[in-house]
């Protein structure tokens, strides 16, 4: 079974910032990777899918993550952050058409004025 | 994308009762997945349902607690047995859109459950 690291629970960042999430995942073997974020009282909702190709990947509302092998990992990233980002964010790792997800514990981003 | 609806959305329940919650969807898809989110806590798979044979459960989950159905290819149901207050939880349904394959899955709202 995979695992799914999330180091930080919680992200304070002002607005206008740039902000880092990070996701560390346990397997080596081929895997899909993607971040969904949960709004307050909400769903999830995709922000992005690695999948194969490029590493470097753009998803919704300005925010990409770059996928790097060699150190399973797989952070969120966007240049500039609004007030309306604040949410949970979910990175899930899943090995292929068919295969449950796997989800880290989440970080919590507070976007502050 | 598919697009999935749940109901009830919230519920109140009394200890020992019991709830189901209905998952939709908008186009038929083979394979449902039913989560537990926990407060403050991250997703928890609790079963795949498959239409037209028994779901499968991850462990630490049981059917006599969680029956599930799949009786077509775009609606499924949960039921959450003699609730306890450990019940408390976020129940999320997803789907496998095999328009667009790759194995993403897609979340419906999910049912906020409380119970006393």
């Amino acid at each position: 079974a995979q695992s799914v690291t999330q180091l930080d629970s919680q992200v304070p960042v002002f607005e206008e910032a740039p902000v880092e999430l990070r996701c560390n995942y346990s397997s080596s073997v081929s895997v899909y990777l993607f971040w969904y974020v949960q709004y307050p009282n909400q769903g999830l909702q995709l922000l992005l899918k690695y999948l194969s190709g490029s590493t470097l990947v753009k998803g919704i509302n300005g925010f990409e993550a770059e996928f790097n092998k060699s150190q399973t990992s797989f952070h969120l990233r966007k240049p500039s952050v609004h007030i309306s980002d604040t949410a949970e964010y979910f990175c899930a790792v899943s090995e292929g058409t068919g295969n449950q997800f796997y989800f880290g514990t989440g970080t919590s981003l507070t976007v502050i004025p | 994308s598919a697009v999935i609806s749940q109901k009830p959305s919230r519920d109140i329940c009394q200890r020992g009762t019991s709830l189901t919650i209905q998952c939709q969807v908008d186009s038929q898809v083979t394979m449902m997945f039913w989560y537990r989110q926990q407060p403050g806590q991250s997703l928890t798979l609790i079963a795949t349902a498959n239409q037209g044979s028994e779901a499968t459960y991850e462990s630490g989950f049981v059917i006599d607690k969680f029956p599930i159905s799949r009786p077509n290819l775009t609606f499924s149901t949960l039921t959450v047995s003699n609730m306890s207050p450990e019940d408390s939880s976020i129940y999320l349904c997803s789907v496998e859109d095999p328009r667009t394959g790759f194995g993403e899955q897609f979340f419906g709202p999910g049912t906020r459950l409380t119970v006393l």
